[in-house]
């Protein structure tokens, strides 16, 4: 089956550390990858994507995100993180449903940036 | 701006009643989706639409139908409201599934259901 999973619920850390909001994948093939942000009461917003080429992706926001295929992961990092970055922050991957790509979420991981 | 458009952003049903969400995007995109977003769960997929025309069942479609109306909606019907689809539900598109572009998606519709 294809999925993708998020293992930490909430992620806390120092404004002006580094951040890493973990990513695992099951796919077959090649996979899509995605991450969104959502902040509250706000829909999803889109930060970055894998299709193919560098391992190292960058994004919106100063947002980066690492694939790494051997550990079918796709850690999403920040070099320095702001209050402002504290939200809802989802992993996806473009998933085969029968003739169509699908978009599979993750749970999310709550991302907490203390002042 | 562009992009999709849900309405209403919220509603309160009594359970048995019926209501459409409604969804519009003005991307020219194919795809269409709806999501369901519950505490711990995600984003669930109810239904989806590939392209105008062709609808099919995502991973919880009991007590949903919906309807492509044209390329550029995509309805939700509930038909009984039960408090169990208490939600915020949203519409996402995308432009086709070969060009992977990404998926915008609506702001949402908070649905509860007493």
């Amino acid at each position: 089956a294809q999925s993708v999973a998020q293992p930490e619920d909430q992620v806390n850390v120092a404004e002006g550390n580094p951040l890493t909001v973990k990513c695992t994948y099951s796919v077959s093939g090649n996979p899509y990858l995605f991450w969104y942000v959502q902040y509250p009461n706000r829909g999803l917003q889109f930060l970055l994507k894998y299709i193919t080429g560098d391992n190292l992706v960058k994004g919106s926001y100063g947002f980066e995100a690492e694939f790494n295929k051997s550990q079918t992961s796709f850690h999403l990092k920040k070099p320095s993180a702001l209050v402002s970055d504290s939200a809802l922050y989802f992993c996806a991957v473009r998933a085969q449903r029968g003739g169509s790509y699908i978009p599979t979420f993750g749970r999310g991981t709550s991302l907490i940036v203390h002042p | 701006n562009a992009g999709v458009t849900q309405t209403p952003k919220f509603q309160v049903l009594k359970t048995g009643q019926s209501m459409t969400l409604q969804c519009a995007q003005d991307m020219n995109h194919n795809s269409m989706y709806w999501y369901r977003q519950d505490p711990g769960m995600g984003l669930r997929l109810i239904y989806y639409s590939a392209s105008e025309g062709t609808t099919d069942k995502g991973e919880v479609p009991n007590g949903y139908n919906v309807s492509r109306l044209n390329k550029r909606e995509f309805s939700l019907r509930l038909e009984s409201a039960a408090p169990s689809q208490t939600s915020v539900y949203f519409c996402a598109s995308s432009e086709t599934r070969d060009r992977v572009y990404g998926y915008t998606f609506g702001s949402g519709t908070r649905l509860t259901v007493v």
